[in-house]
């Protein structure tokens, strides 16, 4: 199974604030890379999907880059509705696997 | 847009079998662009892929649980539905039912979620 490691965990910013997470995978996923938010007591809502495409009807404040191994979801000014849990996913095979979340809080 | 719905008993005793039914609106469980597909979340855990129903029948299950596993499709009242046998306190997890796209593998729509504890 490839494995999905993302970082930071948690963090706590302002509003306007940029906001970078990095999921990494254990092998080249070919951007086969999926965002998710999950808010609290919701389903996941996929944010991005093949590492940079914006999904319809998501605000362009968020974006996503990265190829190979390595990708970054950005949100270029925090807002308070993007409060929750944030996971990558990778599409490249299965099993699926996704990251252990990020936490995304205001300060 | 398509809606999933999730039900089935949300009290499962160990050592019986989890069931669980999806049924879709706004798109069939026929279509052969579409991966209808199971996901878990213990509760305040991350998520884990369970598997999915494709081409009209045809599966691919996460290995750490195909053992215990199976997914079916019920065309007449477009629905899909999982069973998992020996149930366990492990298997406890808010179930999530979702379409995912075939070609490009994220998942699009989503079910609310429906919460199975596994308890005596």
């Amino acid at each position: 199974d490839i494995q999905m490691t993302q970082f930071p965990f948690a963090l706590s910013a302002s509003v306007g604030d940029r906001v970078t997470i990095t999921c990494r995978a254990s092998q080249s996923i070919a951007s086969f890379l999926n965002w998710y938010q999950q808010k609290p007591g919701q389903a996941p809502k996929v944010l991005i999907y093949v590492a940079s495409n914006l999904q319809s009807g998501v605000p362009s404040r968020f974006s996503g880059s990265g190829s190979g191994t390595d990708y970054t979801l950005t949100i270029s000014s925090l807002q308070p509705e993007d409060v929750g849990t944030y996971f990558c996913q990778q599409s490249y095979n299965t099993p699926r696997t996704f990251g252990q979340g990020t936490r995304v809080e205001i300060k | 847009q398509v809606q999933l719905q999730e039900s089935g008993p949300g009290l499962v005793k160990p050592s019986e079998t989890l069931s669980l039914t999806c049924t879709v609106s706004g798109g069939s469980v026929s279509s052969d662009t579409d991966y209808w597909t199971w996901i878990r979340q213990p509760p305040g855990k991350g998520l884990e892929w369970i598997g999915y129903l494709y081409d009209s029948g045809r599966t691919n299950y996460n290995p750490s649980l195909k053992s215990r596993l199976a997914m079916s499709l019920d065309t007449s009242k477009n629905q899909f539905s999982l069973n998992l046998t020996s149930a366990t306190a492990a298997d406890t997890a808010v179930y999530y039912c979702a379409r995912a796209k075939p070609m490009l593998g994220h998942l699009d729509s989503w079910g609310q979620g429906k919460l199975v504890t596994v308890s005596s």
